[in-house]
């Protein structure tokens, strides 16, 4: 079973800065990796899909990049609405268990 | 515009069963492998399972494996989930979730199951 490890937990970043999270995959995924932003009281919107494809309507400001174990989401300008928990998954076609990571909290500075 | 939204989340004691359904709309439902996700309070999300579009195959958690079933009927777009034996632990925000080439595209709102005594 492939097993998704976010860091850091927490992130504090001040509006307009850059923001990198992380995540790491127990064996290779190549780039069948995923990310998603969770607002509270809100489902998961899928922000990157292909370890670096944002998905319809995402802005330029958010970018993923990486394979195989370990990926990144960079946020280039924190903006307000960008405050949320973000989860990356893995989908690699077989076994088809699709593990998230444990989330990464990005919190106002 | 795709939706889907989920019902049948209540309180039920441990040990006791729920099934879960999620209504699907704005695209072709029996194209497409649907998946059902949980979030415990304050907690990450956690897969739990998938079904491919003819419910030819299923898949599942360990953390549920041989206590929940998947299942789906398309002639009326909506998918279940079968949850026996049900544990403290289950307690969670269940989500209907549709795949796209493999990926989690669309989420529903999601139902509550509470397993408490």
């Amino acid at each position: 079973e492939i097993v998704m490890t976010q860091s850091p937990a927490t992130l504090s970043v001040s509006p307009g800065e850059r923001a990198t999270l992380s995540c790491r995959a127990s064996q290779s995924v190549s780039s069948n990796l995923a990310w998603y932003q969770q607002k509270p009281g809100q489902a998961p919107r899928l922000l990157i899909y292909g370890a670096s494809t944002r998905a319809t309507g995402i802005p330029a400001r958010f970018s993923g990049s990486g394979s195989g174990t370990e990926f990144t989401l960079t946020i280039s300008s924190l903006q307000s609405e960008d405050f949320a928990v973000y989860y990356c998954q893995q989908y690699k076609n077989w076994p088809p268990v699709r593990a998230f990571g444990q989330g990464t909290k990005v919190e106002i500075k | 515009e795709v939706q889907l939204v989920e019902s049948g989340g209540v309180v039920v004691q441990p040990g006791g069963s729920l099934r879960l359904s999620c209504a699907a709309s704005g695209f072709t439902f029996d194209d497409y492998t649907m998946h059902w996700v949980r979030q415990a309070p304050g907690m990450g999300l956690e897969w739990v399972s998938l079904i491919t579009w003819d419910g030819g195959s299923t898949f599942y958690a360990d953390s549920v494996k041989g206590r929940f079933t998947v299942s789906r009927d398309n002639s009326i777009n909506s998918l279940y989930l079968q949850m026996n034996s049900l544990r403290t632990e289950d307690t969670a925000l269940y989500y209907c979730a549709k795949e796209r080439g493999k990926l989690i595209d669309y989420w529903g709102q999601g139902t509550l199951v509470t397993v408490s005594s």
